[in-house]
């Protein structure tokens, strides 16, 4: 079974500034994909950024960014110049590529608050 | 372009009373549609998960159940909730390798 784990409950960070949000996982599969969403005070869960593990190339969405570390397992998403919109929770989720009927594994969210 | 809804947005319900959530997805055909729960405001748990009309697959045990009776329609059910069914109810559908979520549901059982 995979295993997701955001090892930062809360961070925040001063508009205009970079942050970056940490993510390791736990699995067996060589084949899968790796998303990050944002959940905001409105609850409604939004895609932010998807990586492919057969890809080398860091995935990047306009100021979102990720730093894919296959072999330590890891997928930390970095947002530059952060905006008081961007405060809400992150989630990083897995899903493997074969035999999974797409089914995503969530870790547990970091809170995230940017200050004016 | 696809949308999915679903309803009630809130419902605050009595323990021992029955349960049914919708949720419907447009603008696409033979979604694969997902029920989630979160607790407390943190991670998602996956409670079912449905690749066609009438199949359902339960990822943990509890007191809820599922059914898809038609291809863009999937129902969360129980038929006495208890206290431990409060969370936030999200439902999620397919396109290849992302999922998309609905507004979701609040449920309040006391």
């Amino acid at each position: 079974a995979q295993t997701v784990t955001q090892s930062q409950p809360e961070m925040s960070v001063q508009e205009a500034e970079t942050v970056t949000l940490s993510c390791t996982y736990d699995t067996s599969e060589n084949n899968y994909y790796l998303f990050w969403y944002k959940q905001p005070p409105s609850r409604q869960m939004i895609l932010v950024i998807r990586q492919e593990a057969y890809k080398q190339q860091n995935a990047t969405e306009n100021r979102f960014s990720v730093n894919f570390q296959k072999a330590a397992k890891s997928f930390s998403l970095k947002i530059s110049d952060s905006q008081l919109g961007d405060t809400a929770m992150y989630f990083c989720a897995f899903m493997k590529e074969k035999a999974s009927y797409g089914k995503l594994t969530f870790g547990q969210g970091t809170i995230l608050t940017v200050h004016p | 372009s696809q949308t999915i809804h679903q309803w009630p947005a809130t419902l605050v319900q009595p323990v021992g009373s029955p349960l049914s959530l919708e949720c419907t997805v447009e603008g696409t055909s033979n979604p694969n549609l997902y029920w989630y729960r979160q607790a407390a405001g943190r991670g998602l748990q996956l409670l079912f998960y449905s690749v066609g009309i009438g199949q359902i697959s339960s990822e943990v045990p509890q007191n809820l159940s599922a059914s898809r009776p038609q291809d863009r329609q999937f129902i969360l059910s129980s038929k006495k909730l208890l206290l431990s069914d409060s969370g936030f109810y999200l439902c999620a559908w397919r396109e290849a390798y992302e999922q998309y979520f609905g507004p979701g549901t609040r449920l309040t059982v006391t």
